[in-house]
């Protein structure tokens, strides 16, 4: 079974732009959670879609946002990049939501920006 | 602010040794108690979990050991081995909130030969 992927995997973008960065779960997983890990951070929540539906949502502003599509891959954005955006942005996914499943995270995207 | 605490930062033990990773949390709405296993390059990967019925959890050279009064979790990591060298990561999962996990800041793990 192919595990969770994640592309691009690097990016280098400069403030001010926007970016997409896509996640395709395991085949039959419908919840798909979204992190950002930088190294004084460790890995925070960004939002967790389920059913094409966002679920929860962490304390991030409103330039990040996602979405998930029938098949159950999901986007995300950023938009109005800022240095402090860069990161690894993690995505992983499980079969349903709230029952304390195993979540399978993805290699990440390493976003860069200058 | 840091919703789950963990120590240290970085961590070296001698093969065959024993590691310890330590983790603090407040909220006691957290009932699903996962660490995480990470080496450079890779997601995240799940290693073991346990829910604070319990106090103990062992899998193979891996334990966890939880003290709900304290709200405090560790991981033990039995005979360590170089192979074992990798960024470790605590987590909690509070009650109905969905797959929204509360992670720490990590402890990377040496473990020389």
């Amino acid at each position: 079974k192919a595990g969770v992927t994640q592309t691009p995997r690097y990016l280098i973008k400069t403030r001010g732009q926007q970016v997409t960065l896509s996640c395709s779960p395991i085949s039959g997983h419908r919840s798909v959670s979204w992190y950002q890990q930088t190294p004084g951070q460790g890995l925070q929540f960004l939002f967790e879609y389920f059913s094409e539906t966002q679920r929860n949502k962490g304390n991030f502003p409103g330039r990040f946002s996602g979405r998930q599509f029938s098949n159950s891959r999901s986007e995300m954005n950023v938009s109005t990049l800022e240095l402090g955006d860069s990161a690894l942005y993690l995505c992983a996914s499980s079969l349903s939501s709230g029952l304390q499943e195993t979540q399978y995270f993805g290699p990440g995207t390493r976003l860069l920006v200058l | 602010q840091q919703q789950v605490k963990q120590s240290p930062q970085s961590l070296i033990v001698q093969k065959g040794g024993i590691s310890i990773i330590n983790c603090a949390y407040e909220n006691t709405a957290f009932d699903y108690f996962p660490w995480y296993q990470q080496f450079p390059g890779k997601g995240p990967a799940l290693l073991i979990a346990i829910r604070p019925d319990v106090s103990e959890k062992k899998e193979g050279r891996f334990t966890i050991s939880f003290n709900k009064s304290a709200k405090q979790f560790s991981l033990h990591i039995m005979d360590s081995q170089p192979g074992d060298s990798a960024t470790y990561f605590c987590a909690a999962n509070p009650s109905n909130t969905g797959n929204q996990f509360y992670f720490g800041t990590g402890t990377s793990l040496t473990v020389i030969p």
